[in-house]
This record gives C-alpha cells, sequence and structure tokens, in this order.
C-alpha cells in the first residue's frame, strides 16, 4: 500500500533563503505525483505536477524534481517571500486515487 | 469560472442528525472525489467516481455515502454522523483521461463539528 512521507513537518527560515521540501514514497508505480499549496481556511491550490515520465517541473520560482526510482520528489523555492507562507503538500496519483502526505508547514521569516 | 463549490463551508451538528455536503463542479470532469483532512494524517479519500451512476470505496469509508445522479454534482451524506467525523472535508474533480495526465480541482472545503 502507498505511503507518502514529507519531512520536515515544519520550516522557518529568513526570507530570500532558497529552500527544499521533500517528499518520499514507498510504491514506485505511480502515474504522477503532485504538489500542492494550503492556506489557512481556505482550499487546496495545484502547484506543479510531475507526470511519471518526466524528471523535474518549473514553474517560476518552483521547481519539483522526481525520482522514481528512489521514491522522492522535492520541491526547490528560489528566493523565498513571505508570500510563500504556507502549508504544502504532496500527493502520488496511484491508481486513480491520490495519496497524501501530512504536509510540510512553511514560515518565511521577513 | 472553472470552480468546484462545496456547501456549506462550516457545519456546526450534533452526534445522529443526518447532514449532506454537497459538491459541484462546472467543468464536465468524469472524475469526482471526497476527501477528509485531519491534523497530522494529510488527507484521506472517503470516496470516489468515475462516471454518473459509478462509485468506488476510497481509504475510509466507514460512515459515509455518495451518489452520482448527475455529472456535475457528487453529494457526500452522513447518515448518522459520530464526533471521529468531525473534520475538514474536501470535493475534487479532474477529467478521466490518463493519457494526457491532469490536476486535480479542489473545492473550498467544509469544516465539520459533531459535537
Amino acid at each position: 500500500k502507498q505511503e507518502v512521507t514529507q519531512i520536515p513537518a515544519a520550516l522557518s527560515v529568513p526570507e530570500g533563503e532558497n529552500l527544499v521540501l521533500n517528499c518520499s514514497f514507498t510504491d514506485s508505480a505511480i502515474y504522477n505525483l503532485q504538489w500542492f499549496r494550503q492556506d489557512p481556511g481556505k482550499g487546496l491550490t495545484s502547484l506543479l505536477l510531475i507526470q511519471s515520465s518526466q524528471r523535474e517541473q518549473t514553474s517560476g520560482r518552483l521547481n519539483a524534481s522526481l525520482d522514481k526510482s528512489s521514491g522522492r520528489s522535492t520541491l526547490y523555492i528560489a528566493a523565498s517571500q513571505p508570500g510563500d507562507s504556507a502549508t504544502y503538500l504532496c500527493a502520488a496519483d496511484s491508481n486513480y486515487q491520490l495519496i497524501w502526505g501530512a504536509g510540510t508547514k512553511l514560515i518565511i521569516k521577513p | 469560472e472553472a470552480q468546484v463549490t462545496q456547501n456549506p463551508r462550516y457545519l456546526i451538528t450534533v452526534t445522529g442528525k443526518k447532514l449532506t455536503v454537497t459538491c459541484s463542479q462546472n467543468m464536465n470532469h468524469e472524475y469526482m472525489s471526497w476527501y477528509r483532512q485531519d491534523p497530522g494524517l494529510g488527507l484521506r479519500q472517503i470516496y470516489y467516481s468515475m462516471n454518473v451512476e459509478v462509485t468506488d470505496k476510497g481509504d475510509v469509508p466507514e460512515g459515509y455515502k455518495v451518489s452520482r445522479k448527475e455529472k456535475r454534482n457528487f453529494p457526500l451524506i452522513l447518515e448518522s454522523p459520530s464526533p471521529n467525523q468531525t473534520s475538514l472535508y474536501f470535493c475534487a474533480s479532474s477529467p478521466i483521461d490518463r493519457v494526457a495526465v491532469h490536476e486535480q480541482y479542489f473545492g473550498p472545503g467544509t469544516r465539520l463539528t459533531v459535537t
């Protein structure tokens, strides 16, 4: 059964730093790996989707990588800003089901 | 505007009083799903539907019912709510085409408290 883990559970960094969020999954048979952002009291916003055949996806200051052989995905945020503060969730798409990590709560200090 | 809507956004109810949370999407998506989110556990899938009249259990279906009579609507029914169903609920939809992989679109969430 697929399990998804995100480490760390929380992260606080000064504004301007580059940072990496980690996501690991136990079953490499996935259709895709998705990263979402969740703001307090709001829904989920899709950030990046990496198909199983891809190695990475980029959107602005965000870059997500996927290594199926090692069961890992990373979300790289460049030049972090206070507006990046949110909880970041990864989800592995396995057979029409999204299996979710518990998230990393990110705080960017001005 | 393409969106997934949920109602109500907030609900406080008592044990045993039947309730329904509605979910509607305007993107003509075949696939719809319900999740619950609890602290430290991430999101867990309750039920999903591949199309009209087709529903399947997710990881935590106990205590919930769903129906898919129309393509746009996928209500979540709690026949006899209990306090352990206090949670944040999300509805999501996406196209079914697996050749062109699509992201899921999420509703704003429904915060349910059962006392």
